[in-house]
């Protein structure tokens, strides 16, 4: 019954690979978000989405594009992959907006690059 | 600068104490602020969000305290129990007239010892 889920949770790659990252959620929840969390625990938000078009894209290299085919599901795909991408990626949802409304995290997905 | 800053970086009790968590924050406008616990290998989940009006919120064991004027937070956490071992993040939102920001602090890494 899980609420966010993301696939696959360990992901170990070689530098210049390409790799995608799926997120699915089950809330009915109009809005889903991309973050990074890197060694030093910082979590950043790289993308959102609100009912399939991207409403945030912070600066993040354009080797990272988002793809949201329905409002469930928001994935993460990454050309190129550098070591600097190591971290855990999690993916979030909510309904309506970020700032006035509950996130919902998935378990995450660690990412590491050789 | 919008920044968010906990305090401290990591903490240790024994079990049955009780503790209290810091976030200052220099984020402007301010939006509301949330106390998210994410344990070692999850996602964060939301403990409590406090808006402008709000001094304090509970949530359990779990009370956020919040002083608007000198934008600093609190959470103490009372009777800690074993199962609080977690990285406890203080989250501020900013709303602007077009757009909104959310930022994440590092975390407070709490460990509960029997």
């Amino acid at each position: 019954d899980t609420a966010v889920s993301q696939t696959p949770k360990y992901l170990v790659t070689q530098m210049g690979n390409d790799k995608s990252i799926k997120c699915e959620q089950n809330l009915g929840h109009d809005t889903m978000y991309w973050y990074k969390q890197d060694s030093k625990k910082f979590l950043k938000i790289m993308f959102s989405y609100n009912n399939k078009e991207l409403i945030i894209n912070e600066t993040v290299p354009n080797r990272f594009s988002p793809k949201s085919p329905d409002k469930a599901h928001l994935n993460l795909h990454i050309n190129s992959l550098e070591l600097g991408d190591s971290a855990v990626y999690f993916c979030a949802s909510s309904q309506g907006s970020l700032v006035s409304n509950e996130q919902f995290f998935g378990p995450g997905t660690r990412l590491t690059v050789l | 600068k919008n920044q968010v800053e906990q305090s401290p970086q990591s903490l240790i009790i024994l079990e049955g104490k009780n503790c209290t968590l810091q976030c200052n924050y220099t984020v402007s406008p301010f939006s509301n602020l949330r106390w998210y616990k994410q344990d070692t290998g999850r996602g964060p989940v939301s403990l409590t969000i406090m808006t402008f009006s709000e001094n304090t919120k509970s949530n359990g064991r779990y009370t956020a305290t919040l002083d608007a004027d000198t934008k600093q937070s609190s959470l103490h956490i009372t009777a800690s129990q074993l199962s609080d071992s977690a990285s406890y993040i203080c989250v501020v939102s900013a709303r602007y007239s077009s757009a909104s920001k959310i930022i994440f602090g590092s975390g407070t890494r709490l460990s509960i010892r029997p």
